[in-house]
């Protein structure tokens, strides 16, 4: 069982056009990251969100951690060629008695193609 | 700017063969991370050192699996016995923190295969 469902798997789109990638859990997160992957490179942090209902903005990019600290989406504006990657969410699980895990626990990713 | 690094980058093993992989931090991090990355799977966690000590190993899959820090800086993932579903990427994680929003920054990983 996988305990961040990341969706959709896999998204060709044309430049231009708008996209959200999604981020479901069952389990509470103390906090959230955002990979973006290159190919034969390691993850590259692209932001991190702590506070439920967090929403934050990168140029074309905005980023939305959910209430009850359980989910997160990405949403990419007028996507560009050079947005082509394997887009990875990451949770810090929330211990009971407070504080966080030190490991990340990933999603399987969502390999975006953009195409000119 | 020095960001972490892995050596060697790419390794070909022979089944049954030993593996070294190194990773060398960010200066300065105190905890350090290594993951196993399957070809199209997100990255698994394997262990976790702060500084010297290694205070979670409980992604490490067999006991062939090994990783130490001595120096609480660089650190070595020995893979012992390797076998065909060794092969994956294995990443190397930092952080500066050791508890807070988790924020790790990666290496750029070590392709390992094993024949």
């Amino acid at each position: 069982t996988q305990l961040l469902e990341q969706s959709p798997q896999f998204l060709s789109i044309q430049e231009g056009e708008n996209l959200t990638v999604y981020c479901n859990s069952s389990s509470v997160f103390s906090s959230l990251q955002w990979y973006r992957q290159e190919p034969g490179e390691g993850p590259v942090l692209l932001v991190t969100v702590v506070t439920g209902g967090e929403v934050k903005k990168l140029k074309r990019l905005t980023f939305q951690f959910g209430d009850a600290r359980k989910d997160s989406s990405l949403h990419i504006t007028a996507a560009q060629p050079g947005d082509t990657g394997l887009y990875l969410c990451a949770g810090a699980l929330r211990k009971n008695y407070g504080g966080s895990q030190g490991n990340l626990i990933f999603g399987k990713g969502t390999k975006l193609s953009v195409k000119p | 700017g020095a960001g972490v690094s892995q050596s060697p980058r790419y390794k070909v093993a022979k089944r049954g063969q030993d593996v070294a992989l190194r990773c060398d931090p960010i200066s300065g991090h105190v905890s350090l991370f290594w993951y196993q990355q399957a070809l199209g799977q997100g990255p698994e966690f394997l262990t976790y050192f702060q500084n010297e000590a290694q205070l979670d190993k409980s992604g490490l899959p067999s006991d062939r699996f090994f990783a130490e820090r001595p120096e609480g800086s660089v650190s070595t993932l020995k893979i012992q016995r390797t076998q065909q579903e060794d092969s994956a990427v294995y990443l190397c994680a930092s952080s500066f923190l050791v508890v807070g929003p988790g924020e790790q920054y990666f290496g750029p990983g070590t392709r390992l295969t094993v024949t």
